[in-house]
């Protein structure tokens, strides 16, 4: 069946610094991938997508790029900020892969961000 | 636009209650879904409404009733809840069933 593994958190860095959160994913079908970002208290915002292999998604300086040849969707971004601090999730959706095209999320990652 | 609305954003309830969440969109998305998502845990499929007609329901509690009245709105009614049904409920919509789905800002459930 389909599943998203990613990186245990939490994540703590300090402001400015380099953030990569790892993503990788078993699908039996040709997934679309996405991060999604909750802020506390909040509800989940898409951040980024890709829906096909080797696309680059980007938004708010947060980039990932679909691999399909290590089934990887791997979060990065250059100088991370205070208001960066949330858990992200990585998520599927396959529509051939027995799940309906239902978003199949991974278990997220904390992240802090510190001044 | 890609908002989803929900109403209330907090509520509090007994367990001989009975209540309702509301969710709302207005991007003309034709599926609409329901989810429950416990601390530090990722969000759980709960129902699927489809061009509105339920699609799927993940073997919810009866106590959980989901209602499309039309393509724009989707209610859970709430009734005889328990206290491990507090939970943060989360409603998202996408074009049709598969697409890429957009979230509303929850309603967070306290039941004593």
């Amino acid at each position: 069946g389909n599943s998203v593994t990613q990186m245990e958190g939490p994540v703590t860095l300090s402001e400015e610094a380099f953030l990569t959160i790892n993503c990788t994913y078993t699908a039996t079908g040709y997934p679309s991938l996405f991060w999604y970002v909750q802020y506390p208290g909040e509800g989940l915002q898409l951040l980024l997508k890709a829906t096909k292999a080797d696309d680059k998604g980007s938004n708010k300086g947060f980039e990932a790029t679909y691999r399909k040849e290590t089934t990887s969707f791997h979060l990065e971004k250059g100088s991370v900020q205070v208001s960066d601090s949330a858990v992200y999730f990585c998520a599927l959706s396959d529509e051939n892969g027995g799940s309906q095209g239902n978003l199949i999320f991974g278990k997220g990652t904390k992240l802090s961000v510190k001044p | 636009d890609t908002e989803v609305t929900q109403t209330p954003k907090h509520l509090v309830m007994g367990m001989t209650n009975k209540k309702s969440l509301k969710c709302e969109q207005h991007m003309g998305h034709r599926a609409m879904y329901w989810y429950k998502q416990k601390a530090k845990k990722p969000p759980e499929l709960m129902f699927v409404y489809s061009y509105e007609k339920l699609s799927i329901n993940e073997s919810v509690p009866s106590r959980f009733s989901p209602e499309c009245p039309n393509s724009s709105l989707l209610n859970l009614h709430l009734h005889a809840l328990q206290p491990e049904d507090s939970a943060l409920y989360l409603c998202a919509s996408s074009q049709t069933q598969g697409e890429t789905q957009y979230f509303g800002p929850g309603t967070r459930l306290l039941v004593l």
